[in-house]
């Protein structure tokens, strides 16, 4: 099974960066993904790791440990849209497609 | 257009009705999943598919059904031994191994 373990809510201001944590406990392991979900909307992709280390994407950056089971998102240069929750997702090892979530860590961006 | 399409956006039933949401990719994914989600809360996992005719358990499968007879179509059918079935569905789609595509969801409310 998967256990996936997230911060529930923080508070950041416009322009600043804030780093989001995910931990996970899975038996098998295939990637981790990150996505973001604005209010009523569904959830959409924002990067995926597989390998140690961290991937950029523009003012989004992704980091993975598989040795600690940690990740973490950043979000850089922090705009009012931003405001969302940030869902990070492990997917069970390969031959099995499971793909567990956590429960979210809500960013409110303020002025 | 590719994409992946939930119907109704809105449903309501009365208790103790059965009730079937629709999902259907043409992105050719082979893997599908059924999510729900409660306010304030992350995705839990109802039921996923790998495969034409096979489909596994998630974490909350109780009270659910689903059929996978078709590479698009992933129905999932609500039925009255779901104690609390009021809840935003969320249907995803993913090539095997990648990120999982989501439809816009449907919000179902039972009276």
């Amino acid at each position: 099974g998967q256990n996936i373990d997230q911060p529930t809510e923080m508070t950041a201001t416009e322009g600043a960066i804030v780093q989001i944590n995910c931990t996970y406990q899975t038996s098998g392991f295939n990637g981790l993904f990150w996505y973001q979900q604005h209010a009523g909307e569904a959830p959409t992709f924002l990067s995926y790791n597989v390998l140690d280390g961290l991937e950029e994407k523009g003012r989004f950056s992704s980091f993975l440990s598989r040795s600690k089971g940690y990740s973490y998102l950043l979000l850089k240069e922090l705009q009012m849209k931003d405001s969302a929750s940030y869902l990070c997702a492990v997917r069970d090892a390969y031959g099995n497609n499971r793909l567990a979530f956590g429960k979210g860590n809500q960013v409110v961006v303020i002025p | 257009d590719g994409g992946i399409t939930q119907s109704p956006k809105y449903l309501f039933r009365k208790e103790g009705q059965n009730v079937t949401l629709s999902c259907e990719q043409n992105l050719n994914h082979d893997a599908m999943y059924w999510y729900r989600q409660d306010p304030g809360q992350g995705l839990r996992l109802i039921y996923y598919s790998q495969i034409v005719n096979d489909f596994q358990k998630g974490d909350i499968a109780e009270g659910y059904s689903v059929s996978r007879e078709k590479k698009e179509s992933f129905p999932l059918t609500v039925t009255s031994a779901q104690k609390n079935p009021t809840a935003f569905y969320l249907c995803a789609s993913s090539p095997l191994g990648a990120e999982a595509f989501f439809g816009q969801g449907t919000r179902l409310t039972v009276v």
